[in-house]
């Protein structure tokens, strides 16, 4: 069964817009972290933003924050205000405790229109 | 800030040669990563270390094997290059243990192409 779910494989957004990157996760751990990663079409895989399962606040770094509802097992990406240098893919990952290995999804084209 | 350095971005190479692919952390991590990536299957681990000599295999450690003689260096070797090994290969560093909150931090990776 797949543990890291991203439902959407390509977005358009408008610059300047915020937008919403989807993620769902299945894991029977209490403790795990979860991740955000950018991969411009220069290969390189950028850390976004953590999200560790004990964290009572939404994680924020700049213009991204993780929208986490545990109940739901979902951790959004929402990047505001975004910028043409945003167009990118975008994938989450989970890192279960007591495991090196990262879980990752399929990832999200998205791609910012002028 | 974090750096993983990988020591070539764009490789090609025939079939049957011996490759080696260096990766270099420059954030005393203990713990070091090789993975590849290929559209449609995404990111894939070939073989993982905790620690100086120590190694682990991860989901595909076929066809390739690994050498951390020094903490901040791990290398990926192809003993004998085959065309299915034409892909993306990406090298990650994050801190020792086994804690969910230890991120893992990506070189620039190398793109290996194999005739």
């Amino acid at each position: 069964a797949q543990k890291i779910t991203q439902t959407q494989p390509g977005m358009f957004v408008q610059e300047k817009e915020a937008v919403t990157l989807d993620c769902t996760y299945d894991t029977s751990d209490q403790s795990y972290g979860l991740f955000w990663y950018k991969q411009p079409s220069s290969g390189e895989m950028i850390f976004l933003i953590y999200q560790g399962s004990y964290d009572e606040q939404n994680a924020t770094e700049g213009r991204y924050s993780l929208n986490f509802q545990k109940a739901r097992k979902s951790a959004n990406l929402v990047i505001s205000a975004s910028q043409l240098g945003d167009s990118a893919m975008y994938f989450c990952a989970m890192r279960e405790n007591s495991n090196y290995q990262l879980i990752w999804g399929a990832g999200t084209k998205l791609i910012i229109k002028p | 800030d974090v750096k993983v350095t990988q020591s070539s971005r764009y490789l090609v190479k025939r079939t049957g040669e011996k490759v080696f692919l260096e990766c270099v952390q420059d954030m005393d991590h203990e713990n070091m990563f090789w993975y590849r990536q290929d559209p449609g299957l995404g990111l894939r681990l070939i073989y993982f270390s905790y620690d100086v000599k120590m190694k682990e295999k991860g989901d595909i450690p076929e066809g390739y094997s690994v050498s951390r003689e020094k903490k901040e260096r791990f290398s990926l070797i192809l003993e004998s290059a085959s065309t299915n090994q034409t892909s993306m290969y990406l090298c990650a560093s994050s801190w020792g243990g086994t804690s969910s909150g230890n991120t893992i931090y990506f070189g620039e990776g190398s793109w290996l192409t194999v005739v």
